[in-house]
């Protein structure tokens, strides 16, 4: 089966910029999270979709970012206007139902300039 | 809330050196314990896992032993390969509920000949 893609791989912007990250899930998989490295620090929890509903964004870090995921495949993460402190790597992630295991993409490499 | 804890890198070992990767974690509820791994150039991968106190997960000759007294799971492998060479994650999950994962911050682990 085909992984959990993100694109692009790596995006530089100018501060003030949109960049907008796209995350397409294993087919199937009901669970996606969004989550980001900044700076070498750990892996922070973004948000959480089942299907297309949003069940956790509390680790969103301000209304710059929004999320969606319509129809309940692919998800997209908008950063508008981006600013230096969003640079990072963001990872997203899809998981089946019950105990099932997490599967990662590769991340976007953000860099904000 | 609940958080992880692993030792600063980068690490820095001599093929076939033994490897030890501090973990240790506090949690509200009873976690499951997880290593993930990032090559270079790649997403990250479920490297081991253990879901229960005194449970040891494995993988690719890499141990870790699920301690619930010291809150510990500790990553260890007796005699690495350059081919190692990754930045090493320790996680947990609170099972139940939406099964958000919680990461360190990553430990860098550079492996020479």
């Amino acid at each position: 089966e085909a992984g959990v893609t993100q694109f692009p791989s790596h995006s530089v912007i100018e501060k003030g910029q949109t960049v907008t990250l796209r995350c397409d899930p294993i087919s199937g998989h009901d669970n996606l999270y969004w989550y980001r490295r900044v700076m070498g620090k750990e892996i922070k929890f973004l948000l959480h979709f089942v299907k297309e509903s949003k069940q956790d964004e509390s680790g969103m870090p301000n209304n710059r970012f929004l999320a969606e995921r319509t129809g309940g495949t692919y998800s997209t993460l908008k950063v508008q206007p981006a600013e230096l402190e969003d640079s990072g790597v963001y990872f997203c992630a899809s998981r089946g139902t019950g105990r099932s295991p997490l599967h990662f993409g590769n991340g976007t490499r953000l860099t904000v300039t | 809330g609940d958080s992880v804890t692993q030792m600063e890198g980068p690490v820095t070992l001599s093929e076939e050196a033994f490897l030890t990767i501090n973990c240790t974690y506090t949690a509200t509820g009873y976690p499951s314990l997880f290593w993930y791994v990032q090559y270079p150039g790649e997403g990250l991968q479920l490297l081991l896992k253990a879901t229960k106190a005194d449970d040891k997960g494995s993988n690719k000759g890499f141990e870790a032993t699920y301690r619930k007294e010291t809150t510990s799971f500790h990553l260890e492998k007796g005699s690495v390969q350059v081919s190692d060479s990754a930045v090493y994650f320790c996680a947990l999950r609170i099972d139940g509920g939406y099964q958000k994962v919680t990461f360190g911050t990553g430990t860098k682990l550079q492996v020479i000949p």
